[in-house]
């Protein structure tokens, strides 16, 4: 079974322009989630979808940030323009159910500088 | 929100020395909690799901204790390698999404 996987694993892009980065949660699993660890911080909850559905979008820092998941498969997040405070690991899990006990599978997450 | 802690922040030990760290929370409303195994430029690999006080689990060299009342968890590795290098998370739950310490960044020296 294929595991979470991200793309890109590395974007260095310039303070004012626009990424996106894509998740493709593993197959079935209905949660998908985004986090993002800032150097040297905890790894802080973005948001999550259930299926197509935002469920929880109260860790998102501001409208800089979009995030979507079409037809409930593969997600993207886009950040735009990108400020310098942007810059971090970026990591998507996927789960199959929302229950605390259930595990969250990660990705290997996008490495973002924004300079 | 609910405030995770981990300590120490970083740690570094000989091969073949034995090592713990602490992660702490919140002891009301608990509901589970997570250990994560990461090494940088990989996914975060799940090592337990612990849930009953006094729970107690166990893989290969690494082992993990739960007490609920008093709100840790310690992670222990006996015998520590090279391979162990990592920095090791815990998370609780809370409505679904999963609250982080800071993480214990361990370093093994050969």
């Amino acid at each position: 079974e294929a595991g979470v996987t991200q793309f890109p694993s590395h974007s260095v892009i310039e303070k004012g322009q626009t990424v996106t980065l894509r998740c493709d949660p593993i197959s079935g699993h209905d949660n998908l989630y985004w986090y993002r660890r800032v150097m040297g911080k905890e790894i802080k909850f973005l948001l999550h979808f259930v299926k197509e559905s935002k469920q929880d979008e109260s860790g998102m820092p501001n409208n800089r940030f979009l995030a979507e998941r079409t037809g409930g498969t593969y997600s993207t997040l886009k950040v735009q323009p990108a400020e310098l405070e942007d810059s971090g690991v970026y990591f998507c899990a996927s789960s199959h159910g929302r229950s605390s006990y259930n595990e969250q599978f990660f990705g290997p997450g996008t490495r973002l500088t924004v300079l | 929100i609910l405030n995770v802690e981990q300590s120490p922040q970083s740690l570094h030990v000989q091969e073949g020395d034995s090592t713990n760290f602490t992660c702490s929370f919140p002891s009301s409303n608990f509901y589970a909690l997570h250990w994560y195994r990461w090494e940088t430029a990989k996914s975060p690999e799940a090592l337990f799901v612990m849930t009953l006080n006094g729970d107690e689990k166990k893989k290969g060299r690494i082992s993990a204790t739960l007490n609920t009342k008093e709100g840790y968890s310690y992670l222990y590795i006996k015998g520590s390698q090279p391979e162990d290098s990592a920095t090791y998370l815990c998370a609780s739950p809370e409505t679904g999404k999963l609250i982080f310490g800071q993480g214990t960044e361990l370093s093994v020296k050969p």
